[in-house]
């Protein structure tokens, strides 16, 4: 059974660019769920999407943007990056969401520089 | 709102010695707790869970006891072994449809 896979693992941009994650959760899951990993802040919750809704979202600005497709695929999008975006985002799908016993499956992550 | 607290690190042990990291949590409700392990370069990997009070998560050696009374999921293992040098991390997820919630990590270096 193919894991939650993420691309591009790394990539680096510069300010003011913008950029797209991709991630393909766990065949049968439909809600993919986006964290953020920062030496300083840690784990920090974007957003989540079940059955192309956004369910669930975490205080980051508008210029973090997602969307899922009908095969449960989601990507993700930041527009306008600064030094601070850099950062390990990591994608996480699950059967059916983040409530009571479901557990999270992670993606090896996608590394993002911004110079 | 719900929150996790654990010992933040890193801790430092000599291969074979026993393990014990601890977390705290603040929820409503009945949540069900899990430890994640972060192997270098890696995302997270489900090390162990547990659902309801009294309840004891096990894998790979590691067990940690749902406390409903002190609120707490201390990690444990007896013997730790240089491969188990990672990051792991507490989290909560409540029953209410809120999103997990992680602590910060407990950085874990077992030298040989």
């Amino acid at each position: 059974k193919a894991g939650v896979t993420q691309t591009p693992r790394y990539l680096i941009k510069t300010r003011g660019q913008q950029v797209t994650l991709s991630c393909s959760p766990i065949s049968g899951h439909r809600s993919v769920s986006w964290y953020q990993q920062t030496p300083g802040q840690g784990l920090q919750f974007l957003f989540e999407y079940f059955s192309e809704t956004q369910r669930n979202k975490g205080n980051f600005p508008g210029r973090f943007s997602g969307r899922q497709f009908s095969n449960s695929r989601s990507e993700m999008n930041v527009s306008t990056l600064e030094l601070g975006d850099s950062a390990l985002y990591l994608c996480a799908s699950s059967l059916s969401g983040q409530a009571g016993a479901n557990v999270l499956t992670f993606g090896a992550g996608s590394r993002l520089t911004v110079l | 709102g719900d929150s996790v607290t654990q010992m933040e690190g890193p801790v430092t042990l000599s291969e074979e010695a026993f393990l014990t990291i601890n977390c705290t949590y603040t929820a409503t409700g009945y949540p069900s707790l899990f430890w994640y392990v972060q192997y270098p370069g890696e995302g997270l990997q489900l090390l162990l869970k547990a659902t309801k009070a009294d309840d004891k998560g096990s894998n790979k050696g590691f067990e940690a006891t749902y406390r409903k009374e002190t609120t707490s999921f201390h990690l444990e293992k007896g013997s730790v072994q240089v491969s188990d040098s990672a990051v792991y991390f507490c989290a909560l997820n409540g029953n209410y449809g809120q999103n997990f919630v992680f602590g910060p990590g407990t950085r874990l270096s077992v030298l040989p």
